[in-house]
């Protein structure tokens, strides 16, 4: 089946030491989205891809970097990890939001910052 | 000020229990609403879309229906298995990104 892969699925990390999580689709979506959610909030945009493209989010700290080798795969970086960065990221796909497609989700990747 | 706002904030059902779940819009320029169920601890689980005033969409339990400011999710006769938070986002607007609303956490008791 056409999918979102989220690799790992749960991620231990120390306060400091840079971490990538990955994400890679096999829907042949253009763009990807990477979101953070913490819990019982809503999922908030970091960044996403729009073919090669990169569209970062005002309020997304410079701590964070994204990474899109092909159309497949993209790369969430956090170079120096704090402890409020611990969080669900989601990666999402979509074909064309210009016209209201649907965003697909992976199923996440825990993040814990120790 | 684009604006999604979902009510209740939680709802506790009995098993069989029919309600419904309200999805508020303010968007200038709807593109698509969209539902998903997110169970706890993983990523949303895609649902409906819809795309215009009057549309209707069902799947098993659940039916999901349009206006030009809100969406209703109806879920007849639940099962404990239908317990999870309900999300409602919009594209639309300035933008083409989503806005969520904070969710419905639904529980269904047997």
């Amino acid at each position: 089946d056409a999918m979102v892969i989220q690799n790992p699925r749960y991620q231990v990390t120390q306060f400091g030491k840079p971490v990538t999580l990955s994400c890679s689709q096999t829907l042949n979506h253009n763009v990807m989205y990477w979101y953070q959610q913490k819990s019982s909030q809503a999922p908030k945009l970091l960044f996403h891809y729009y073919d090669k493209d990169f569209n970062n989010e005002a309020d997304t700290p410079d701590n964070f970097q994204s990474r899109r080798p092909n159309t497949s795969f993209c790369f969430l970086d956090i170079r120096s990890p704090g402890l409020g960065d611990a969080a669900m990221y989601l990666c999402a796909t979509s074909r064309d939001p210009d016209r209201g497609e649907t965003q697909y989700f992976g199923p996440g990747t825990r993040l814990l910052v120790l | 000020e684009d604006q999604v706002t979902q009510s209740p904030e939680a709802l506790r059902l009995q098993e069989g229990e029919s309600s419904s779940l309200n999805c508020s819009y303010t968007v200038s320029g709807l593109r698509g609403l969209f539902w998903y169920r997110q169970d706890p601890g993983k990523g949303p689980e895609f649902l409906f879309t819809l795309y215009s005033a009057g549309e209707e969409k069902e799947k098993e339990r659940l039916k999901a229906t349009l206006t030009k400011k809100e969406s209703f999710l109806h879920i007849t006769a639940p099962k404990p298995e239908d317990s999870a938070t309900y999300l409602c986002a919009v594209n639309g607007g300035a933008t083409n990104k989503l806005i969520f609303g904070t969710g419905t956490l639904l529980a269904i008791q047997p």
